[in-house]
């Protein structure tokens, strides 16, 4: 499958305890983007990067979320001291080129928080 | 502010049945207008932009600038239409998507 990889597919944790997911984008696309997506709702924008440069952060995160692809491949997306709204789905999209062309979705991580 | 809004959860009509799905934006300068669709355990992937001017599956989709709305419509709905979808906007100069709420199409047989 050479499309976006989510990894793990679902994260079962206890309040309070970190976790880290990665994306992996289809290979050369140069942007990255990661949306959350609770139930009843569309995706919601939290960050997203051209080659490891982090452009935006959505004003509506906390700085418990933080994320970072380093060598402009790969990405991570870690939660600090999770809490009960952070459950959600976490969706991971990368598009080629300058960011204008469609973006192609991961099937993305289940977070449920304990 | 940057919105969109889809005021209908769910969408329920017979196969044949025309099919509308509204979206409304707010948006201030020239967005580009998207329709994305996700299927039953399959990924969100994009169904149509508006600068493409095409029809994908019988959908198509008018961007009306005087009532910020870019409605999808299909004449005659089939089973396999039946999806999440998911109208979204970004700048022209590029970036992110903003998504709106969804629009889940039930069509019965």
């Amino acid at each position: 499958d050479t499309g976006v990889s989510q990894n793990p597919r679902h994260k079962i944790t206890k309040r309070g305890q970190n976790v880290t997911f990665r994306c992996d984008p289809i290979s050369e696309h140069n942007r990255l983007y990661w949306y959350r997506q609770t139930l009843g709702q569309g995706p919601e924008f939290l960050t997203y990067f051209q080659n490891e440069a982090q452009l935006e952060k959505s004003r509506l995160l906390s700085d418990r979320f933080s994320a970072e692809r380093p060598k402009g491949s790969f990405s991570t997306l870690e939660i600090q001291r999770t809490e009960q709204g952070d459950s959600a789905m976490y969706l991971c999209a990368s598009s080629p080129g300058t960011g204008r062309e469609k973006l192609f979705f991961g099937s993305g991580t289940q977070l449920s928080v304990l | 502010a940057q919105r969109v809004t889809q005021p209908e959860k769910l969408l329920s009509v017979f196969k044949g049945a025309p099919v509308e799905l509204k979206c409304n934006y707010s948006y201030s300068g020239s967005p580009e207008l998207f329709w994305y669709v996700q299927y039953s355990r399959q990924r969100l992937q994009l169904l149509l932009r508006h600068i493409s001017r095409e029809s994908i599956k019988g959908f198509t989709a008018d961007l009306n600038k005087g009532e910020t709305s870019f409605h999808l419509k299909k004449p005659f709905a089939q089973e396999e239409d039946s999806a999440m979808y998911y109208c979204a906007l970004r700048g022209l100069q590029g970036g992110k998507l903003i998504f709106g709420q969804g629009t889940e199409l039930s069509v019965k047989p």
